[in-house]
């Protein structure tokens, strides 16, 4: 099984809104990503997490906010975004190390009004 | 920073046909690359992973090679269909996991 699943497929918010996106992944694996992805650009690291501790933040603006509760999941809580946040948001898991291979998640669509 | 290029941007070849992608990267001290394909609108899907210690790697169709050394890799996939069509991607991890380049567009007519 390599199976990432991400909840919701589709989320559409309000720039006063507070949402939270969701991760998880039943392989074991110990590194966890946040990746934001535009339309026909490409993926762009937000977030690393290795072994349950945030070990990489691509300067990401504080209204994005990374959480991993445990070793299975990864959620990005959402606060007070602009319509240019709107963007495609892929979550990815691997085994943990530099030479392991990364599995992602079909996305969530987020469309900010 | 590491800096992917892929070449070309897009592509459309006739159903049969056999292909190279190419993928260069400014940075050679890289642990792996990965190669991924993404549907409109999907999510990415691994295709193949190559180990900086390894030159080759196949799986079905597809073949990526890797010339850490210069900076390159290439996928080349045999025997082109229709399923074929979608976004290639290919990934360096370095110090920095995972740095994208911008993806060749494939379009395989049948």
């Amino acid at each position: 099984d390599t199976e990432v699943t991400q909840t919701p497929k589709h989320l559409v918010m309000g720039m006063t809104n507070k949402k939270s996106l969701k991760c998880e992944q039943h392989m074991g694996h110990r590194a966890m990503y946040w990746y934001k992805q535009k339309a026909k650009k490409p993926p762009e690291l937000m977030f690393v997490y290795s072994y349950e501790k945030l070990s990489i933040n691509e300067s990401v603006p504080s209204r994005f906010s990374p959480e991993c509760p445990n070793s299975s999941l990864l959620n990005l809580h959402l606060h007070a975004l602009q319509p240019e946040d709107s963007a495609l948001y892929l979550c990815a898991s691997s085994q943990g190390g530099p030479n392991t291979e990364a599995f992602f998640g079909q996305g969530t669509r987020l469309t900010v009004v | 920073k590491q800096e992917v290029t892929q070449i070309p941007a897009a592509l459309s070849v006739p159903e049969g046909e056999n292909l190279v992608l190419n993928c260069s990267f400014t940075d050679s001290a890289i642990y792996n690359l990965q190669w991924f394909r993404q549907d409109p609108g999907k999510g990415l899907t691994s295709l193949l992973l190559i180990q900086s210690s390894q030159r080759e790697q196949t799986s079905g169709r597809l073949n990526a090679s890797l010339d850490k050394s210069s900076g390159r890799s290439t996928l080349y996939i045999a025997a082109s269909q229709p399923g074929d069509s979608a976004t290639y991607l290919c990934a360096p991890s370095g110090n920095t996991p995972l740095v994208f380049g911008k993806g060749t567009r494939l379009s395989v007519i049948a």
